[in-house]
């Protein structure tokens, strides 16, 4: 299987403080997801991305999420003010532009004290 | 976006086949059937997909009935390595984005 890479394994922050996580993309795959794990629970949808654009964001993804891609290959998350809530396991995905399978990391688990 | 429903846990003995069901009787004509699987809190693990004919690959075989509406994820021979928490989605095309939406899963343990 394809293989997508996150970066850290673990993170953890103070509340208040900010966060990036980033991901190191499939080669040519265009299409990048982040979705988020609170312990137990399910896997939930947080954004998709394409071209630079945020293509869907769901409600969790609120003003205190960002994702970009700052160097053209990397795509990070970015957790501006960190509350104890967002204390999860992020995964980021990935799906080619020709493809239909998104693949995943991972995970990065951050951890809000 | 299509709503799926699957039995929270489910018990297989190792070495026998395990029948994961799912029902998805919202499901539109155009939307794929996937099923991923996650080991412990790993990354979710692709498995397989389809959109009306059965499907078949080195890990399992999909059984989408003629309506749709519902399908099965078969583990021809399950080993202990197999437990895990396996999860049927219906990708949904909304916004110019596919979404791969995720629903609570199946808890499969394999006894051995």
């Amino acid at each position: 299987e394809p293989e997508v890479t996150q970066t850290p394994s673990h993170q953890v922050t103070q509340m208040g403080q900010e966060v990036i996580l980033r991901c190191v993309p499939i080669s040519n795959h265009l299409y990048f997801y982040w979705y988020r794990q609170i312990l137990g629970q399910k896997v939930e949808f947080l954004v998709s991305f394409y071209n630079n654009e945020i293509s869907e964001k769901s409600e969790i993804f609120d003003d205190q999420f960002s994702v970009e891609r700052p160097d053209g290959s990397n795509f990070t998350l970015k957790i501006r003010s960190t509350k104890l809530e967002d204390s999860a396991m992020y995964f980021c995905a990935n799906r080619p532009s020709s493809g239909n399978t998104i693949y995943f990391g991972e995970g990065s688990w951050l951890t809000v004290v | 976006d299509a709503k799926t429903t699957q039995p929270t846990s489910m018990d297989c003995a190792e070495g026998r086949a395990a029948n994961l069901p799912c029902n998805h009787s919202t499901i539109s004509g155009n939307e794929y059937v996937y099923w991923y699987r996650q080991i412990h809190s790993q990354g979710p693990q692709y498995i397989i997909h389809g959109l009306k004919n059965n499907e078949t690959n080195e890990m399992a075989s999909l059984i989408i009935t003629e309506d749709r509406k519902s399908s099965t994820l078969i583990l021809p021979h399950a080993t202990l390595r197999d437990t895990a928490v396996y999860y049927c989605i219906v990708r949904s095309f909304t916004s110019g984005t596919y979404k791969y939406i995720f629903g609570t899963g199946t808890r499969l343990k394999v006894l051995a």
